[in-house]
């Protein structure tokens, strides 16, 4: 059956540090995966677009991998900040529909 | 402040009651959607339209009822719910399916918190 995996449902980190994130999916053949950060109370925030055919993508202190021979998604933050606590969704598109894993929740520590 | 935006942010209601919520969105989108959102579960899609056509119903129960008269506009109609409909409903736009949902962002509203009783 098909499958999304996030890494774990939390992570704490202390601030200044690189928090990495990972999606995992099985049965899937996406061609794009995105990533989006949800705040309580809010809808999720889209933050980055990687194709099949890009290894790496990077937007300020953010950075995404997509491996589609190991089939993951890694989501780097570095120097990481308590205004990064959040909770972050992996996303991709399987047959023309959007799939979401069910997120890790990142809180970063003064 | 988002684009998209949802109304009423919280609904209560009972299980024989009638109610709509609504989704507008100010970007010139033409493709809009309807996501599930509980507790503990990933995002669930529902519905999908793209320039106001219907392109997708994800198995959803008729109990739920979407309708979008124009691209800037989106609702969920809902009768005879169930508790287990409580859930977060979150509605989102992008720019259209021309190629293909993942290849463009989402833009997702801040939901509506809807509470079965």
């Amino acid at each position: 059956s098909q499958k999304i995996e996030q890494n774990s449902e939390a992570l704490n980190i202390q601030e200044g540090k690189t928090a990495t994130l990972t999606c995992n999916y099985t049965n899937y053949s996406p061609a794009y995966l995105q990533w989006y950060r949800q705040d309580p109370g809010r809808g999720p925030v889209f933050l980055l677009l990687i194709r099949e055919n890009e290894k790496e993508k990077r937007k300020e202190r953010l950075k995404v991998t997509f491996d589609t021979t190991l089939k993951q998604s890694l989501f780097h933050i570095t120097a990481s900040q308590p205004a990064d606590s959040a909770t972050y969704l992996c996303a991709l598109e399987s047959g023309g529909k959007s799939t979401f894993g069910d997120g890790t929740t990142l809180t970063v520590k003064p | 402040e988002t684009g998209v935006t949802q109304t009423p942010r919280h609904l209560v209601m009972g299980m024989t009651n009638k109610k709509s919520l609504k989704c507008e969105q100010h970007l010139g989108h033409n493709a809009m959607y309807w996501y599930k959102q509980s507790a503990k579960k990933p995002l669930e899609l529902m519905f999908v339209y793209n320039f106001k056509e219907q392109t997708e119903n994800n198995s959803v129960p008729s109990r739920f009822s979407p309708e979008c008269p124009n691209s800037s506009h989106l609702f969920l109609h809902l009768h005879t719910l169930q508790p287990e409909d409580s859930a977060l409903y979150l509605c989102a736009s992008s720019q259209d399916l021309g190629q293909g949902w993942g290849n463009q962002p989402q833009h997702f509203g801040d939901g509506t918190r809807l509470s079965i009783l």
